[in-house]
């Protein structure tokens, strides 16, 4: 089963745009993370932010939290065609940190 | 250093057969995990090892799927006999315990 659930599914940009995914979870979390996945590829860690972090920052990323909505956004700035990928946001519960739940994915075309 | 290695990377064969896949982790990542990821959607855990003991195998279909991880390093994924259903992406991840998860390329399953 899956927990969460991303929008959009597919997002089409022209290089330098920002890019901004979204996800939605169901139950409480210990933290969220996202990652990155190229075509034919395995997932690489972007970020993690933990439940009582609200924004985190890393590079080009930068991702917020919100535990009262059960959701977070993932912001890309500055895209490149190089970012073209699929994200997932991925959640661990408190009472299992070990297990990660993923959500669907949104799919993002860069176009150089 | 290396990153987590997966062989094959493509197997192809026809329902009723048997199938292994191979996962090398990362050197001193005591934790692993096996994920299905069909096309489209997120991974999915089928199991996770700490050292040798599988702590969480409950999404594992465990009529036709089995896993191992003798000596705690290495493991191996088994499904006998498969079904046009397997067909999909097999993932491993190594991490340190509740630590970042670093994924293998994956091995992509084809069922005729």
């Amino acid at each position: 089963s899956q927990q969460g659930e991303e929008d959009p599914q597919a997002l089409s940009i022209q290089e330098g745009e920002n890019a901004t995914m979204n996800c939605s979870y169901k139950t409480s979390i210990n933290n969220l993370q996202w990652y990155r996945q190229n075509s034919g590829r395995g997932l690489v860690h972007l970020i993690l932010i933990r439940s009582n972090e609200r924004e985190k920052h890393s590079g080009r990323l930068r991702v917020t939290l919100d535990t009262s909505k059960k959701s977070s956004s993932l912001l890309i700035t500055a895209s490149r065609a190089a970012d073209t990928a699929s994200y997932f946001c991925a959640t661990a519960t408190s009472s299992n940190t070990g297990k990660l739940i993923f959500g669907q994915g949104t799919t993002l075309q860069v176009k150089p | 250093e290396a990153g987590v290695v997966q062989s094959p990377r493509y197997k192809i064969i026809e329902k009723k057969q048997p199938v292994a896949f191979w996962c090398n982790p990362i050197s001193g990542h005591n934790t692993l995990y096996w994920y299905l990821q069909n096309l489209g959607q997120g991974p999915e855990l089928l199991i996770r090892y700490e050292n040798e003991e599988a702590v969480d195998d409950s999404q594992l279909p465990k009529d036709r799927f089995s896993a191992e991880r003798l000596k705690g390093v290495d493991s191996t994924l088994k499904i006998q006999p498969a079904e046009l259903g397997d067909s999909a992406v097999y993932l491993c991840a190594s991490s340190s315990r509740d630590g970042e998860q670093f994924f293998g390329p994956g091995t992509r399953l084809t069922v005729l």
